[in-house]
């Protein structure tokens, strides 16, 4: 069974730093892609970017370009999201999801479970 | 790059069938032959409806089914069911400085 579990629960204040992780099983890790997606209270789901744990190759939405950072640990099968300054804004809930691409097409599926950070002073 | 648009919300009766639409432009919808559909309950990650644009995966039921026409996907549910009330969202590749693009999302209520 392909399974993506994801880091515990973080609150942390402004200005703080954070890496948030998402281990897989189930398949080849280093055969497919990873994203994460932002959802912030209330709100719609935004994808942030993803990365090729084979190569490392890492794509950012234009919108969270130079705001967070991609990377994985294939001794791990674990993939990872940080920010070295958190912001207020930063509060969401994040999931990961492995990305399974076809010609045009990519679909994510399954989703981890998700990730809550609440940044506040 | 803006989200793609699918209205706020749809609702229906037990037994109807509703469809919900996303709206994108020739850079994303338009170009690439397959969006993606997701269902979200609260408080639950999200699941994958239907892929490549009318493919479901195993365990998804038949009531589900996409298309698209245009610039616009849409998902239709019919024999609608209590479970089915859930957030939708929509997703399209964009090519490779976007790559992919959520919809607005679209509450759906069984009356």
């Amino acid at each position: 069974e392909v399974q993506l579990v994801q880091s515990g629960a973080e609150v942390k204040k402004p200005g703080e730093s954070l890496k948030i992780s998402c281990q897989v099983s189930g398949y080849r890790f280093t055969s497919y892609w990873i994203g994460w997606v932002r959802q912030m209270p209330g709100k719609g789901l935004e994808w942030m970017g993803i990365i090729y744990p084979g190569d490392s190759d890492t794509r950012y939405s234009p919108s969270f370009q130079g705001q967070v950072t991609i990377s994985a640990d294939k001794s791990i099968s674990t993939a990872y999201l940080q920010w070295s300054s958190l912001k207020a804004s930063d509060t969401a809930m994040y999931y990961c999801a492995r990305l399974k691409v076809g010609d045009d097409s990519g679909w994510f599926d399954p989703w981890g479970q998700g990730t809550l950070v609440t940044v506040s002073s | 790059q803006s989200a793609l648009t699918q209205p706020a919300s749809v609702s229906g009766s037990p037994g109807q069938s509703i469809t919900i639409s996303c709206t994108g432009t020739s850079s994303d919808v338009g170009s690439y032959n397959f969006v993606s559909w997701y269902q979200q309950h609260p408080g639950k990650a999200p699941r994958l409806m239907i892929y490549e644009g009318s493919k479901r995966p195993s365990g998804v039921s038949n009531r589900f089914s996409g298309s698209k026409s245009g610039n616009t996907a849409s998902l239709t549910i019919s024999g609608l069911q209590a479970e089915d009330e859930a957030d939708y969202y929509c997703c399209s590749f964009a090519g490779s400085s976007t790559y992919y693009v959520f919809g607005t999302g679209t509450k759906v209520t069984v009356l």
